[in-house]
């Protein structure tokens, strides 16, 4: 029974590619993350979204892009990939914005 | 801008003792504070939170203050044990934005030995 899951778990690809990862939470919550986690372990946040609004953290580049087919799933879409992309990705859900979030398990991305 | 420290990279301790993160925080008055633990290859999980309004919260062994004065939160684990290793984070909720965006710190690497 897991409550937020990502697919893929490892993405391995080569710069310049665009590449996709899932993200669903079977939680019933409506309000998803992603998270950028780099090789210091400092963990970012670059989107929230609910059904009514999406916040993009600033810093993200225009290449990267949330896409929420519905209430239960936000797929992150990444163009152009770059190296410095290299890091793991983690989903996560809350309900409205109630503090607490629960995490998927990551996926480590790999530009070479 | 806010920022979130968490003092130590690394700590280690004894089986047995009670184990002692420290997050601090600038620039911000946060409406809760979180706790998470984070092991090598997985994604965080929230253990617990605090509110503004709240000193002290406590879950089985694991106890959190909150000082709104000195800005500072500590976390403590009791009669800690060698499964209590792992990565532990601290977090506030972001000014601005989403109310429900996260700021998290660095972490502190416990490691309890046996």
């Amino acid at each position: 029974d897991t409550a937020v899951s990502q697919t893929p778990k490892y993405l391995v690809t080569q710069m310049g590619n665009d590449k996709s990862i899932k993200c669903e939470q079977n939680l019933g919550h409506d309000t998803m993350y992603w998270y950028k986690q780099d090789s210091k372990k400092f963990l970012k946040i670059m989107f929230s979204y609910n059904n009514k609004e999406l916040i993009i953290n600033e810093t993200v580049p225009n290449r990267f892009s949330p896409k929420s087919p519905d209430k239960a799933h936000l797929n992150l879409h990444i163009n152009s990939l770059e190296l410095g992309d290299s890091a793991v990705y983690f989903c996560a859900s809350s309900q409205g914005y109630e503090p607490a979030q629960y995490f998927g398990p990551g996926t480590r991305l790999t530009v070479l | 801008s806010q920022k979130i420290e968490q003092n130590s990279e690394a700590l280690n301790i004894q089986e047995g003792k009670t184990a002692t993160l420290t997050c601090n925080y600038t620039n911000y008055s946060p409406a809760y504070l979180q706790w998470y633990r984070q092991d090598p290859g997985r994604g965080p999980v929230f253990l617990l939170l605090i509110r503004e309004n709240e000193k002290e919260k406590r879950k089985e062994r694991l106890k959190v203050t909150f000082d709104t004065t000195l800005k500072q939160s500590l976390f403590h684990i009791t009669a800690s044990q060698p499964a209590d290793s792992a990565t532990y984070l601290c977090a506030l909720n972001s000014l601005g934005g989403s109310q429900g965006n996260l700021i998290f710190g660095k972490g502190t690497k416990l490691s309890v030995k046996p």
